[in-house]
């Protein structure tokens, strides 16, 4: 079974430092790899897609298949960027999409 | 809009009562979904359905028991409540041809008291 780590559960950094959550995939094929984003009382949201290739927020995620990684970074956080953030994968077809356990981003002032 | 609506957004009922939460999605989806996100934010698939038929069943009480009358449609009902059942439960929707992004209602959210 597909497997999405997130191994921390809270991420603190100041406003204007860099990003970077973590995201470790179990699945040895080719999965599709999301982050989710949910801001405080809201819906969760995609935040990008790894074949999309883009920058969204100024968020980016590099696929590194040999580290089996997925890890979203922005260079400088702003207090907005503050949500619980999820890593998703998906195997392929419709089968179900695994969610890692999520790291909430504070941002302080 | 176009979205995934899910009714009610809270509920508070009391131990051993039947409720159920319904949920609309007008995006022409082929997929949809419900998952549990517990008091620690753990986000848990419960049940996905493709053009109304059930694909995936994790492990849930039989308690729980969803119904797709069309595959717009995908409703949870769930029977005896227990106080461990109070959780955010979120219906979603995806279509595999666009790359099985999923879009989430915004939530219902079950305390039972």
């Amino acid at each position: 079974a597909q497997r999405v780590t997130q191994p921390e559960k809270l991420l603190s950094v100041f406003k204007g430092a860099p990003v970077e959550l973590k995201c470790n995939y179990s699945y040895s094929g080719s999965p599709e790899l999301f982050w989710y984003v949910q801001y405080s009382r809201q819906r969760l949201q995609l935040l990008l897609r790894h074949i999309s290739r883009e920058s969204i927020k100024g968020f980016t995620a590099d696929l590194n298949k040999g580290e089996t990684s997925f890890h979203l970074k922005k260079p400088f956080a702003q207090e907005e960027d503050s949500a619980m953030y999820y890593c998703a994968s998906n195997s392929g077809g419709y089968q179900k999409v695994t969610f890692g356990t999520g790291t909430k981003l504070q941002v302080i002032p | 809009d176009t979205a995934v609506s899910q009714t009610p957004k809270y509920l508070v009922t009391q131990m051993g009562n039947d409720k159920s939460i319904k949920c609309e999605q007008n995006l022409g989806h082929d997929t949809m979904y419900w998952y549990k996100q517990d008091s620690k934010k753990f986000l848990k698939i419960m049940f996905s359905y493709n053009n109304k038929e059930l694909i995936i069943n994790e492990t849930v009480p039989n308690r729980f028991s969803p119904k797709s009358p069309d595959k717009a449609h995908l409703n949870l009902h769930i029977n005896s409540l227990e106080l461990g059942d109070s959780a955010v439960y979120f219906c979603a929707s995806s279509l595999r041809e666009a790359g099985n992004t999923i879009y989430f209602g915004e939530g219902s959210w079950l305390t039972v008291v």
